[in-house]
């Protein structure tokens, strides 16, 4: 297993700009999110997916968007992108609570600067 | 809503000496997770051990363990024989039993294993 993959490591962009963070997981996990870090904040939840077709908003969703057409895949869209957004985005997944196999696995993290 | 604080900013550690990490956490609910995970310079979060609320013994992994005071909300982490590889950032987090990808983190500990 791949376990959960994430691209690109590095990307800059240019304020106003638009792009997509890829995440994608082998692991057949239900549960996906997307959280960013910010030094001295530790990692805050963008937006979350219980299943393919469910997402919802996280803590800081404002300037994301995100889909979840299949299970294996989460991407992350940032429609205008603003200095503000600048951080490492960390893409997790998990399988349903209860199931006693619930920890969250997480990728490898994409550094993302705007200018 | 859940808030989990780590007072620590940084600690430091002489090789093989033990060091306690600590993190408190406020919530009204009963049943839910705790975690800590380990962030080393290459960015990957990396769990280091789990504590379900509803087991009074205390999670332990290997040179790991906690000490967890459910009444006074709070989950600190021990570290012996500390080893130059254990040189990271810690993070506290909490997440309710039933919401099985919402994370909520501290800030982080960087802690220093010195030789």
């Amino acid at each position: 297993n791949a376990g959960v993959t994430q691209t690109p490591k590095f990307q800059v962009l240019k304020t106003g700009q638009s792009m997509t963070l890829q995440c994608a997981q082998d692991m057949n996990h239900e549960y996906m999110s997307w959280y960013r870090q910010d030094p001295g904040m530790g990692l805050r939840l963008i937006h979350y997916s219980v299943g393919a077709g469910i997402t919802d908003q996280g803590e800081v969703p404002n300037g994301y968007n995100v889909s979840r057409s299949t299970t294996e895949d989460f991407p992350l869209r940032l429609l205008s992108a603003a200095p503000s957004q600048t951080s490492v985005y960390f893409c997790a997944s998990s399988y349903s609570p209860g199931s006693g196999a619930d920890t969250q696995y997480f990728g490898p993290g994409t550094r993302l600067t705007v200018l | 809503a859940q808030t989990v604080t780590q007072s620590q900013p940084e600690m430091s550690v002489q090789e093989a000496e033990t060091v306690t990490l600590s993190c408190t956490y406020d919530t009204s609910e009963n049943n839910y997770y705790l975690f800590w995970y380990k962030q080393p310079p290459s960015r990957q979060m990396i769990l280091v051990i789990r504590q379900e609320a509803y087991k009074q013994q205390n999670a332990t992994e290997n040179r790991f363990s906690v000490n967890f005071q459910k009444a006074a909300k709070s989950f600190s982490l021990k570290i012996s024989d500390s080893q130059l590889g254990d040189t990271a950032m810690y993070f506290c987090a909490f997440m309710r039993m039933e919401y099985g990808n919402k994370l909520v983190f501290g800030a982080g500990t960087i802690l220093r294993v010195k030789s």
